[in-house]
Protein backbone atom coordinates (compact mmCIF):
# COMPACT_ATOMS: atom_id res chain seq x y z
CA UNK A 1 0.00 0.00 0.00
CA UNK A 2 1.41 3.19 -1.11
CA UNK A 3 2.27 5.80 1.80
CA UNK A 4 1.39 9.27 2.50
CA UNK A 5 2.73 11.63 -0.74
CA UNK A 6 3.10 15.31 -0.29
CA UNK A 7 3.88 17.54 -2.93
CA UNK A 8 5.47 19.31 -3.90
CA UNK A 9 8.44 18.09 -1.81
CA UNK A 10 10.02 22.00 -2.04
CA UNK A 11 9.24 25.23 -2.63
CA UNK A 12 10.31 28.61 -3.12
CA UNK A 13 8.29 31.74 -2.18
CA UNK A 14 8.38 35.36 -1.72
CA UNK A 15 6.71 37.31 1.23
CA UNK A 16 3.55 38.22 0.27
CA UNK A 17 2.33 35.35 -2.07
CA UNK A 18 0.26 32.69 -1.35
CA UNK A 19 1.14 28.57 -1.37
CA UNK A 20 -0.90 25.67 -1.75
CA UNK A 21 0.37 22.20 -0.81
CA UNK A 22 -1.32 19.52 -1.65
CA UNK A 23 -1.05 15.77 0.36
CA UNK A 24 -2.78 12.14 -1.09
CA UNK A 25 -3.72 10.47 2.10
CA UNK A 26 -2.59 6.15 2.22
CA UNK A 27 -5.46 4.49 0.17
CA UNK A 28 -9.09 4.39 2.55
CA UNK A 29 -7.85 6.63 4.74
CA UNK A 30 -10.40 9.38 5.01
CA UNK A 31 -8.55 11.86 8.03
CA UNK A 32 -5.94 14.06 6.84
CA UNK A 33 -4.04 16.12 9.65
CA UNK A 34 -1.38 18.64 8.47
CA UNK A 35 1.73 20.25 11.14
CA UNK A 36 3.81 22.49 10.89
CA UNK A 37 7.83 21.56 12.01
CA UNK A 38 10.13 25.04 12.59
CA UNK A 39 13.54 24.80 14.34
CA UNK A 40 12.07 27.54 16.90
CA UNK A 41 8.31 25.87 17.29
CA UNK A 42 8.76 22.44 16.83
CA UNK A 43 6.12 20.54 15.38
CA UNK A 44 2.17 22.21 15.75
CA UNK A 45 -1.14 20.90 14.57
CA UNK A 46 -2.74 23.30 12.12
CA UNK A 47 -5.85 21.47 11.20
CA UNK A 48 -7.74 18.14 10.84
CA UNK A 49 -10.03 17.36 7.93
CA UNK A 50 -12.26 14.21 7.75
CA UNK A 51 -15.01 13.48 5.32
CA UNK A 52 -14.27 16.59 3.30
CA UNK A 53 -15.43 18.70 7.14
CA UNK A 54 -12.75 20.52 9.14
CA UNK A 55 -12.99 18.56 12.50
CA UNK A 56 -10.03 20.09 14.64
CA UNK A 57 -7.81 23.59 14.37
CA UNK A 58 -5.29 24.14 15.92
CA UNK A 59 -3.48 27.68 16.92
CA UNK A 60 -2.88 29.02 13.87
CA UNK A 61 -3.78 32.53 12.03
CA UNK A 62 -6.87 32.88 9.17
CA UNK A 63 -4.18 32.89 6.35
CA UNK A 64 -3.70 29.31 6.82
CA UNK A 65 -6.46 27.43 5.53
CA UNK A 66 -7.28 24.01 4.14
CA UNK A 67 -9.43 21.86 2.01
CA UNK A 68 -10.37 18.36 1.31
CA UNK A 69 -11.99 16.80 -1.11
CA UNK A 70 -14.13 13.69 -2.10
CA UNK A 71 -10.87 11.40 -2.43
CA UNK A 72 -9.78 12.35 0.26
CA UNK A 73 -7.14 14.26 -0.77
CA UNK A 74 -6.27 17.19 0.62
CA UNK A 75 -4.94 20.97 -0.04
CA UNK A 76 -3.35 23.76 2.64
CA UNK A 77 -3.34 27.07 1.34
CA UNK A 78 -1.32 29.66 3.07
CA UNK A 79 -1.55 33.28 1.87
CA UNK A 80 0.24 36.63 2.51
CA UNK A 81 3.35 34.56 3.29
CA UNK A 82 5.46 36.15 5.94
CA UNK A 83 8.93 34.90 6.51
CA UNK A 84 8.30 33.21 9.39
CA UNK A 85 5.97 30.54 7.56
CA UNK A 86 9.24 29.27 6.15
CA UNK A 87 9.08 25.16 7.25
CA UNK A 88 8.30 21.82 6.98
CA UNK A 89 4.97 21.37 6.19
CA UNK A 90 3.80 17.44 7.22
CA UNK A 91 0.64 15.60 6.08
CA UNK A 92 -0.66 12.98 8.09
CA UNK A 93 -3.27 10.08 7.66
CA UNK A 94 -5.38 7.61 9.59
CA UNK A 95 -8.18 5.58 9.13
CA UNK A 96 -10.38 6.88 12.57
CA UNK A 97 -12.45 3.85 12.12
CA UNK A 98 -13.53 3.91 15.82
CA UNK A 99 -10.35 3.09 17.19
CA UNK A 100 -9.01 4.53 20.76
CA UNK A 101 -6.72 6.98 19.18
CA UNK A 102 -6.75 6.34 15.17
CA UNK A 103 -2.73 6.09 14.35
CA UNK A 104 -1.66 8.87 12.42
CA UNK A 105 0.76 8.22 9.35
CA UNK A 106 3.44 11.03 8.23
CA UNK A 107 4.07 12.25 4.67
CA UNK A 108 7.71 13.45 3.66
CA UNK A 109 6.83 17.31 4.25
CA UNK A 110 7.17 20.11 1.48
CA UNK A 111 10.04 22.49 2.43
CA UNK A 112 8.75 26.06 1.89
CA UNK A 113 11.11 28.89 2.16
CA UNK A 114 9.91 32.04 1.87
CA UNK A 115 12.55 35.07 0.64
CA UNK B 1 -4.15 22.00 27.11
CA UNK B 2 -1.71 18.83 27.46
CA UNK B 3 2.10 19.62 26.76
CA UNK B 4 4.99 17.30 26.25
CA UNK B 5 8.86 18.17 27.62
CA UNK B 6 11.85 16.37 26.20
CA UNK B 7 14.25 17.60 28.87
CA UNK B 8 16.90 16.64 26.89
CA UNK B 9 18.16 18.55 23.23
CA UNK B 10 20.89 16.35 22.34
CA UNK B 11 22.06 13.19 23.17
CA UNK B 12 25.44 11.02 22.56
CA UNK B 13 25.69 7.32 23.33
CA UNK B 14 28.39 4.89 21.46
CA UNK B 15 27.39 2.49 19.35
CA UNK B 16 26.31 -0.98 21.07
CA UNK B 17 25.50 1.29 24.22
CA UNK B 18 22.16 1.61 26.08
CA UNK B 19 19.83 4.74 25.39
CA UNK B 20 17.12 6.28 27.20
CA UNK B 21 15.64 9.04 26.29
CA UNK B 22 12.96 11.10 28.22
CA UNK B 23 9.87 12.42 28.21
CA UNK B 24 6.91 13.88 30.40
CA UNK B 25 3.84 15.18 30.00
CA UNK B 26 1.30 16.96 31.11
CA UNK B 27 -2.73 16.02 30.84
CA UNK B 28 -5.39 15.63 33.07
CA UNK B 29 -7.34 12.57 31.47
CA UNK B 30 -5.60 9.65 30.28
CA UNK B 31 -2.89 10.35 27.75
CA UNK B 32 -2.46 8.63 24.40
CA UNK B 33 1.14 8.69 24.38
CA UNK B 34 3.59 8.01 21.32
CA UNK B 35 6.93 8.29 20.66
CA UNK B 36 8.15 9.14 16.60
CA UNK B 37 11.45 9.16 15.01
CA UNK B 38 12.49 11.54 12.36
CA UNK B 39 15.97 10.87 9.83
CA UNK B 40 16.88 13.62 8.03
CA UNK B 41 14.62 15.01 4.88
CA UNK B 42 12.04 12.74 5.98
CA UNK B 43 8.75 12.35 7.59
CA UNK B 44 7.88 11.37 10.84
CA UNK B 45 7.81 7.53 11.54
CA UNK B 46 5.67 5.58 14.31
CA UNK B 47 8.14 3.54 16.67
CA UNK B 48 5.62 2.75 19.64
CA UNK B 49 2.48 3.99 21.44
CA UNK B 50 0.57 3.57 24.83
CA UNK B 51 -3.17 3.76 25.38
CA UNK B 52 -3.35 1.71 27.99
CA UNK B 53 -3.17 -1.44 29.48
CA UNK B 54 0.43 -3.00 29.91
CA UNK B 55 2.54 0.14 31.12
CA UNK B 56 5.82 -1.52 29.30
CA UNK B 57 4.88 -1.46 25.71
CA UNK B 58 7.20 -2.66 22.68
CA UNK B 59 7.38 -1.19 19.34
CA UNK B 60 9.67 -1.19 16.25
CA UNK B 61 13.76 -1.31 15.97
CA UNK B 62 13.87 -2.92 18.98
CA UNK B 63 12.52 0.18 21.48
CA UNK B 64 10.71 0.00 24.03
CA UNK B 65 9.00 2.92 26.56
CA UNK B 66 7.61 2.91 29.76
CA UNK B 67 4.75 4.82 30.79
CA UNK B 68 4.84 5.88 34.34
CA UNK B 69 1.89 7.63 35.67
CA UNK B 70 3.37 9.08 38.94
CA UNK B 71 5.71 10.49 37.31
CA UNK B 72 4.24 11.90 34.24
CA UNK B 73 6.77 10.06 32.10
CA UNK B 74 7.32 8.11 28.65
CA UNK B 75 10.61 7.56 28.75
CA UNK B 76 11.86 5.60 25.43
CA UNK B 77 14.78 2.81 25.57
CA UNK B 78 16.97 0.80 23.62
CA UNK B 79 19.25 -1.82 25.23
CA UNK B 80 21.63 -1.63 22.38
CA UNK B 81 22.02 1.76 19.85
CA UNK B 82 23.07 1.24 16.24
CA UNK B 83 24.54 3.73 14.02
CA UNK B 84 20.94 3.76 12.00
CA UNK B 85 19.58 5.04 15.01
CA UNK B 86 20.67 8.06 14.58
CA UNK B 87 17.85 10.60 14.08
CA UNK B 88 15.58 13.14 15.87
CA UNK B 89 13.26 11.66 18.03
CA UNK B 90 9.69 12.75 18.98
CA UNK B 91 7.91 12.34 22.00
CA UNK B 92 3.77 13.11 21.56
CA UNK B 93 0.72 12.81 23.55
CA UNK B 94 -3.08 12.69 21.83
CA UNK B 95 -5.82 13.89 23.28
CA UNK B 96 -9.65 12.91 22.29
CA UNK B 97 -12.62 14.67 22.25
CA UNK B 98 -12.68 18.67 21.95
CA UNK B 99 -10.81 21.37 20.71
CA UNK B 100 -7.89 20.55 18.62
CA UNK B 101 -7.39 17.19 18.27
CA UNK B 102 -4.29 17.25 16.81
CA UNK B 103 -1.23 15.60 17.96
CA UNK B 104 1.15 17.79 21.12
CA UNK B 105 4.90 17.15 20.39
CA UNK B 106 7.74 17.80 22.11
CA UNK B 107 10.64 19.74 21.25
CA UNK B 108 12.53 16.40 20.05
CA UNK B 109 15.94 14.83 21.17
CA UNK B 110 18.95 14.46 18.65
CA UNK B 111 20.56 11.14 18.55
CA UNK B 112 24.10 10.88 17.96
CA UNK B 113 25.81 7.92 17.79
CA UNK B 114 29.43 7.47 17.93
CA UNK B 115 31.29 4.71 16.90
Amino acid sequence: KAGVTQTPRYLIKTRGQQVTLSCSPISGHRSVSWYQQTPGQGLQFLFEYFSETQRNKGNFPGRFSGRQFSNSRSEMNVSTLELGDSALYLCASSSDQGQLYPEQYFGPGTRLTVT
Amino acid sequence: AQSVTQPDIHITVSEGASLELRCNYSYGATPYLFWYVQSPGQGLQLLLKYFSGDTLVQGIKGFEAEFKRSQSSFNLRKPSVHWSDAAEYFCAVGARGGGADGLTFGKGTHLIIQP
